[in-house]
C-alpha cells in the first residue's frame, strides 16, 4: 500500500550544526505534509506543515522543503541545540482522495544532538 | 485547557480486563482522531470523529474496540477483554475542522495513554 517512509533511521550531530531529516513519500496524490517532533513520554509536537503548491516554507530555526518531482521532503533544522533531540516523524495527508484529514506516519528519526 | 488531555497517563491492566481511555480535545476543534503507537514504531491511525459522528473507524483492530464522542468533545476509545498485544501508547489528536477544505490542518496531540497488559 501507499506509505511514508524515512531515509535515516538515525542522525547524530554537534550543537551548533544544522541537521537534514529526510522523508520519502510514495503517493503522488499527497497534498499535505506535517512535521512532528516527539520527545520521550510526549506526544508528537506540531512544527511545520507545508502544502503541495509549495516547495519551502521557513518557521523558527526550521524548514521543510517539498520536493514533488521526486517525492521527497526534508526537514533542515539551523543551529541544532540539545534540546532538539528527539524522534523526528514526517505524516502525509490527504492520500488517494481522502476527503478528511487521517495523517499516514513515516516510522521515524531519532536526532541526538551532542553538547 | 490550552491543549489535548489524555486520562489515564499510565494504565496497567490484567489480560482480559476491560479500559477506557479518556480524551479533551482542544476547545473548539471539531475534528478528533485516535492513534496507535507500539514500542519504536510510528502512529497507527485507529478512528476519526468530526462532531460526534465517526465517519471512519476502518483502523480499529477488531470488534474490542470502540469509540465514542458526546457533546462534540470528549471522546472515550473502550477496549474490552484486553489482550498482551493491545499494549502500546494510545495518543488522541484534535483539529479545528478534519473534512473537506478544513482537513489540511495541523493535529495536535495528547502526551497519550500508556497501556500495558499484564
Amino acid at each position: 500500500g501507499e506509505s511514508v517512509g524515512l531515509h535515516l533511521p538515525t542522525l547524530s550531530v554537534q550543537e551548533g550544526d544544522n541537521s537534514i531529516i529526510n522523508c520519502a513519500y510514495s503517493n503522488s496524490a499527497s497534498d499535505y505534509f506535517i512535521w512532528y517532533k516527539q520527545e520521550s513520554g510526549k506526544g508528537p509536537q506540531f512544527i511545520i506543515d507545508i502544502r503541495s503548491n509549495m516547495d519551502k516554507r521557513q518557521g523558527q530555526r526550521v524548514t521543510v522543503l517539498l520536493n514533488k518531482t521526486v517525492k521527497h521532503l526534508s526537514l533542515q533544522i539551523a543551529a541544532t541545540q540539545p534540546g532538539d533531540s528527539a524522534v523526528y516523524f514526517c505524516a502525509e495527508i490527504g492520500a488517494g482522495g481522502t476527503s478528511y484529514g487521517k495523517l499516514t506516519f513515516g516510522q521515524g528519526t531519532i536526532l541526538t544532538v551532542h553538547p | 485547557g490550552a491543549g489535548v488531555s489524555q486520562s489515564p497517563s499510565n494504565k496497567v491492566t490484567e489480560k482480559g480486563k476491560d479500559v477506557e481511555l479518556r480524551c479533551d480535545p482542544i476547545s473548539g476543534h471539531t475534528a478528533l482522531y485516535w492513534y496507535r503507537q507500539s514500542l519504536g514504531q510510528g502512529l497507527e491511525f485507529l478512528i476519526y470523529f468530526q462532531g460526534n459522528s465517526a465517519p471512519d473507524k476502518s483502523g480499529l483492530p477488531s470488534d474490542r474496540f470502540s469509540a465514542e464522542r458526546t457533546g462534540g468533545s470528549v471522546s472515550t476509545l473502550t477496549i474490552q477483554r484486553t489482550q498482551q498485544e493491545d499494549s502500546a501508547v494510545y495518543l488522541c489528536a484534535s483539529s479545528l475542522s478534519g473534512a473537506g477544505q478544513g482537513r489540511d490542518q495541523p493535529q495536535h496531540f495528547g502526551d497519550g495513554t500508556r497501556l500495558s497488559i499484564l
